[in-house]
């Protein structure tokens, strides 16, 4: 799985929009680009995936640029509750040859401020 | 609330003592994960089951470390002989063979004086 480099921490306004960025320069064509979040003392949450369109759910938006080394994750409107580590995971999608396992590395720490 | 339930939510126990954790996955999902997450680290992959059948194991699972998923439901983690490296946060995740989303459980804290 390829690998994927995240800023440690950044902050945001509670109410404006938290962009959060990730690169995976190495990623392959049938790579997945995956975002999870853990809030402190819980486990991780699912929260968005894609390959090279940008997606959109009721939790995050996500945005892959046209050469997919890169994608943001966009939470329009963030909340005290989005407070939490953020990990970018890139792997292949399930029927794909996935290992089925999650590769983590350290993530960025989304605190949202009031 | 993921529907993925672990037990117990915190253990203690002293160095050289064997300790065993259990995991409630979703009771439709066939696919069944363990994890270990130490301070400031991202969650570390430690075995895998789809049903039963034990279909992969990371390195980090040294022989003092076993896990069973006996009848495809429930998953146990048993740690022998622990140590002191051994204290982490022990996370189980579910997920069905047909969705890329794993739902994790709340974890098992575990600390070894």
């Amino acid at each position: 799985d390829a690998k994927t480099t995240q800023p440690p921490s950044m902050d945001c306004a509670e109410g404006r929009a938290a962009n959060l960025p990730c690169n995976h320069s190495t990623i392959s064509g049938n790579e997945y680009v995956y975002w999870y979040r853990q809030i402190h003392s819980q486990g991780p949450q699912y929260i968005i995936h894609g390959l090279k369109n940008n997606e959109t759910n009721e939790m995050a938006s996500l945005i892959i640029t046209e050469d997919r080394k890169s994608s943001t994750l966009i939470l329009p409107h963030a909340t005290l509750r989005d407070t939490a580590v953020y990990y970018c995971i890139v792997r292949v999608a399930i029927g794909g040859g996935a290992t089925n396992k999650l590769i983590f590395g350290t993530g960025t720490l989304l605190a949202v401020q009031p | 609330d993921t529907g993925v339930s672990q037990d117990p939510r915190h253990k203690i126990t002293k160095r050289g003592q064997n300790v065993t954790f259990r995991c409630d996955p979703i009771s439709e999902h066939n696919r069944l994960y363990w994890y270990r997450q130490t301070l400031g680290q991202g969650p570390e992959f430690l075995t895998y089951f789809q049903n039963e059948a034990q279909l992969e194991k990371s390195r980090l699972l040294s022989d003092r470390f076993s896990a069973e998923r006996p009848k495809g439901s429930f998953s146990t983690l048993e740690i022998q002989r622990t140590e002191q490296g051994d204290s982490a946060m022990y996370l189980c995740a579910s997920s069905l063979a047909t969705v890329n989303e794993q739902f994790f459980g709340p974890g098992t804290r575990l600390t070894v004086l």
